[in-house]
């Protein structure tokens, strides 16, 4: 079975900062890692996803995130945020045979002016 | 286009009453989802179905949970005799296919409150 753990429940960072959301998962097959972002009272949107081939990442609103399959971590980054990147961030894994996503407990990313 | 849409967003309920949650897919995806999300907590998988059927059902916490989708578009959670921990934001996704690679889109969720 797959676990997601997100260490950081929240992360409060200045405009113009760069930051850093960490993930971590367990899993004993091969898996599909995703980002997810929650803006208050929206629906959960995809930010980017890692399926195969290379590491790095590029998703949506100037976000990265980077495989690392030795330290079974799924990293998001951003190196310049913006106040309008305050929200709630979900990594979530599944694996190759089944569709169901295993979401973290979640990161909530605060930005001030 | 239209995205995922959830009925009612908000449902107020009492200890024991029944409820019906309903969800619709984006136009032609064939897979639907849906997860349960507590306050502090990400969401949690319930069942997925591909089509008419469900694939996987191994999310629902109990018997008091079940899910249809008849005409494999449309999707109604049914939750019996409703119970104080059954209060969460009860989250739809939609995919054009099944498969893990797929994006699952998510709808706003419809608020459950069990008094």
């Amino acid at each position: 079975a797959q676990s997601v753990t997100q260490l950081d429940s929240q992360v409060p960072v200045f405009e113009e900062a760069p930051v850093e959301l960490r993930c971590n998962y367990s899993s004993s097959v091969s898996v599909y890692l995703f980002w997810y972002v929650q803006y208050p009272n929206q629906g959960l949107q995809l930010l980017l996803k890692y399926l195969s081939g290379s590491t790095l990442v590029k998703g949506i609103n100037g976000f990265e995130a980077e495989f690392n399959k030795s330290q079974t971590s799924f990293h998001l980054r951003k190196p310049s945020v913006h106040i309008s990147d305050t929200a709630e961030y979900f990594c979530a894994v599944s694996d190759l045979s089944t569709d169901k996503l295993i979401f973290g407990t979640g990161t909530r990313l605060q930005v001030f002016p | 286009g239209a995205g995922v849409s959830q009925t009612p967003s908000n449902k107020v309920t009492e200890k024991g009453k029944y409820v019906e949650l309903r969800c619709d897919p984006i136009s032609g995806h064939t897979a639907l989802y849906w997860y349960r999300q507590s306050l502090g907590q990400g969401p949690e998988f319930l069942i997925y179905f591909q089509g008419t059927g469900a694939a996987d059902d191994s999310g629902l916490p109990n018997d008091r949970f079940f899910a249809v989708r008849p005409e494999g578009s449309v999707s109604t959670l049914k939750i019996q005799r409703t119970e104080r921990g059954d209060s969460a934001v009860y989250l739809c996704a939609s995919s054009l296919s099944s498969g893990g690679q797929n994006e699952q889109f998510f709808g706003p969720g419809t608020r459950l409150t069990v008094l």
